[in-house]
């Protein structure tokens, strides 16, 4: 069956790299995604990475998949009070448009 | 555009009253989703519809009904609401791969 896990918190300093990781299970996963929760807000996307991709970078945001481990990563880089938030990580099976999202992970930026 | 729309943003219900959770999106997508969303328990999908005219039960339907009225607009139904229906739910649409799913502001439910 599809299970996503997360770790549920991490904290850094501003200005730190913060890495979020998540493994899955499916291996016939087509899509990952990583989704930003602000407090009282709805889930906003803020990348996705195609399952024969290794590496995907927009601005700030590095995302890294091993698919042989099933583990995916969000790097965030130079990392911004802005950036607390709880962020999911997702799969969708291929042909499906259905996500499993994981528990999700708390980031908590001190100055 | 306004993305994805929910109303009410809040409410509370009384155990056995009914009530009906209104979507609606303007990005012209084929699929919408009600997910509900509880502490420790991550996003749980309730039911989808994949295209107009079609719904299907997702993880957790039991004590929902939904209607896809038209494109735009997906409902989301409690007949006889329970104190475990107590949830922010979530409305989200999406369209062809890579599937990406743009979400409402979320209705905060209490059932007392």
């Amino acid at each position: 069956g599809e299970d996503v896990e997360q770790s549920l918190f991490l904290s850094v300093r501003e200005g730190d790299s913060s890495v979020i990781n998540c493994t899955y299970t499916d291996s016939s996963s087509t899509y990952l995604y990583w989704y930003k929760q602000e407090p009282g807000a709805g889930l906003q996307l803020l990348t996705y990475i195609f399952s024969n991709m290794d590496m995907k970078q927009d601005q700030r945001l590095t995302v890294l998949l091993n698919k042989k481990d099933k583990h995916l990563s969000l790097r965030i880089a130079d990392t911004q009070t802005g950036d607390s938030a709880i962020y999911f990580c997702a799969e969708s099976l291929s042909g499906y448009s259905t996500l499993t999202f994981g528990k999700g992970t708390m980031l908590l930026v001190s100055p | 555009n306004a993305g994805v729309t929910q109303t009410p943003k809040f409410q509370v219900l009384k155990t056995g009253q009914s009530m009906t959770l209104q979507c609606a999106q303007d990005m012209n997508h084929n699929s919408m989703y009600w997910y509900r969303q509880d502490p420790g328990m991550g996003l749980r999908l309730i039911y989808y519809s994949a295209s107009e005219g079609t719904t299907d039960k997702g993880e957790v339907p039991n004590g929902y009904n939904v209607s896809r009225l038209n494109k735009r607009e997906f409902s989301l139904r409690l007949e006889s609401a329970a104190p475990s229906q107590t949830s922010v739910y979530f409305c989200a649409s999406t369209d062809s791969a890579p599937y990406e799913q743009y979400f409402g502001p979320g209705t905060r439910l209490t059932v007392t």
